[in-house]
């Protein structure tokens, strides 16, 4: 138990479809993140918010939008997904000397 | 810019044999190292850290010392366990403004047989 939460663990989902992944962190951390981890392939930062402003995007496309309401909680909007969109996506939060706690993953698989 | 190298994987091991996974970082300025392990099905978790040269972290006996000379931070343990088996991953941090990002490895597979 790492006090970050993500749900759900497993989602399947159509090209069409919009579903959004969650994250909340209990930790009383002000920075929270979205990474996408494939297949044979690093870790990869999408979003950095801190303190509630987002710090950083990747240049992640459009159909992913997040959303940071407040520093507990942490969203990921899911639209028009495309098949090679499927993996794990992480959700981490980190304190100011910056070692991250992430969740256990929310398995994305887009048909 | 900030990049880590990992010794490819996967690596497998007997039971109680030494385990190194090499490390090896470029980074601009004073990083602080870290490394992760990802059980399968679960998130990373923070498995050791160092925030300069020459600590050495430890944790559930890995140990991984800070070598600002051969910019490295080389994960060690003496007697691995079945229960080791899992993915292993260096990263860095660079202190600088707002960004607390880490840049990760590739990520090390380690399989542990009985």
């Amino acid at each position: 138990e790492t006090g970050v939460t993500q749900t759900p663990r497993h989602l399947v989902m159509g090209m069409t479809n919009k579903k959004s992944l969650k994250c909340e962190q209990h930790l009383g951390h002000n920075a929270m993140y979205w990474y996408k981890q494939s297949a044979k392939k690093p870790l990869e930062l999408m979003f950095v918010y801190s303190l509630e402003e987002r710090v950083e995007n990747n240049s992640v496309p459009s159909r992913f939008s997040p959303e940071c309401p407040n520093s507990s909680h942490l969203f990921l909007h899911l639209h028009t997904l495309q098949p090679e969109d499927s993996a794990l996506y992480l959700c981490a939060s980190s304190p100011y000397t910056g070692e991250l706690f992430f969740g256990e993953g929310s398995r994305l698989t887009v048909l | 810019g900030n990049s880590v190298t990992q010794m490819e994987g996967p690596v497998t091991l007997s039971e109680e044999a030494f385990l190194t996974i090499n490390c090896t970082y470029t980074a601009t300025g004073y990083p602080s190292l870290f490394w992760y392990v990802q059980y399968p099905g679960e998130g990373l978790q923070l498995l050791l850290k160092a925030t300069k040269a020459d600590d050495k972290g430890s944790n559930k006996g890995f140990e991984a010392t800070y070598r600002k000379e051969t910019t490295s931070f080389h994960l060690e343990k003496g007697s691995v366990q079945v229960s080791d088996s899992a993915v292993y991953f260096c990263a860095l941090r660079i202190l600088s403004g707002s960004a607390r990002q880490l840049t990760f490895g590739s990520g090390t597979q380690l399989t542990v047989l009985p």
